[in-house]
């Protein structure tokens, strides 16, 4: 079944706004990815936070992870038309080896 | 250079017929995948293999078949295709089992059963 769900299903913001999208998963899990994928294109992987840790930056990507919630959010702050693209989160199952996706978050900022 | 490779792009055949999509990594990774995509995005995973070991085999009918001739390639057959298998397969590899090693991806291969 499926471990990860994003939310909302889609999204669209003004070039220079920030975008959040969330993921939640059932079972306790080793780390959560999160992946973009562009039309018509492969994933690219963004973030990796382990379970033990509560919040990772890239650029101006942010990243936090509750545990105690079983969900994630990634944060994309002063969005570009370039960060139009589906975004995914990934996780592992504490006893499985499986990444297992969810759906993604459609984004789509405009100029 | 392109790290992780799959050929072809697109792929249109008819019901009934067999084919073959090819994948290769420069990469130096261990571990190979093949995910599915429908066409509500949703990505699921089908096999893995690690040094050329089958460690994943998801519930998948047995017409499909993946071959891993060397870790640096990982091939997937199809027997007697349905319009069900009409989808994105995506080829993945990572330098470890992929629970702490992110999946590099490559850029999917749409096949389309008439």
């Amino acid at each position: 079944s499926q471990q990860g769900e994003e939310d909302p299903q889609a999204l669209s913001i003004q070039e220079g706004e920030n975008a959040t999208m969330n993921c939640s998963y059932k079972t306790s899990i080793n780390n959560l990815q999160w992946y973009r994928q562009n039309s018509g294109r492969g994933l690219v992987h963004l973030i990796l936070i382990r379970s033990n840790e509560r919040e990772k930056h890239s650029g101006r990507l942010r990243v936090t992870l509750d545990t105690s919630k079983k969900s994630s959010s990634l944060l994309i702050t002063a969005s570009r038309a370039a960060d139009t693209a589906s975004y995914f989160c990934a996780t592992d199952r504490n006893n499985d080896y499986k990444l297992s996706f969810g759906a993604g978050t459609t984004v789509t900022v405009r100029a | 250079d392109t790290a992780v490779s799959q050929t072809p792009k697109y792929l249109v055949t008819q019901m009934g017929n067999d084919k073959s999509i090819k994948c290769e990594q420069n990469l130096g990774h261990d571990t190979m995948y093949w995910y599915k995509q429908d066409s509500k995005k949703f990505l699921k995973i089908m096999f893995s293999y690690n040094n050329k070991e089958l460690i994943i085999n998801e519930t998948v009918p047995n017409r499909f078949s993946p071959k891993s001739p060397d870790k640096a390639h990982l091939n997937l057959h199809i027997n007697s295709l349905e319009l069900g298998d009409s989808a994105v397969y995506f080829c993945a590899s990572s330098l470890g089992t992929g629970i702490n090693s992110p999946l590099h991806f490559g850029n999917g291969t749409r096949l389309t059963v008439t």
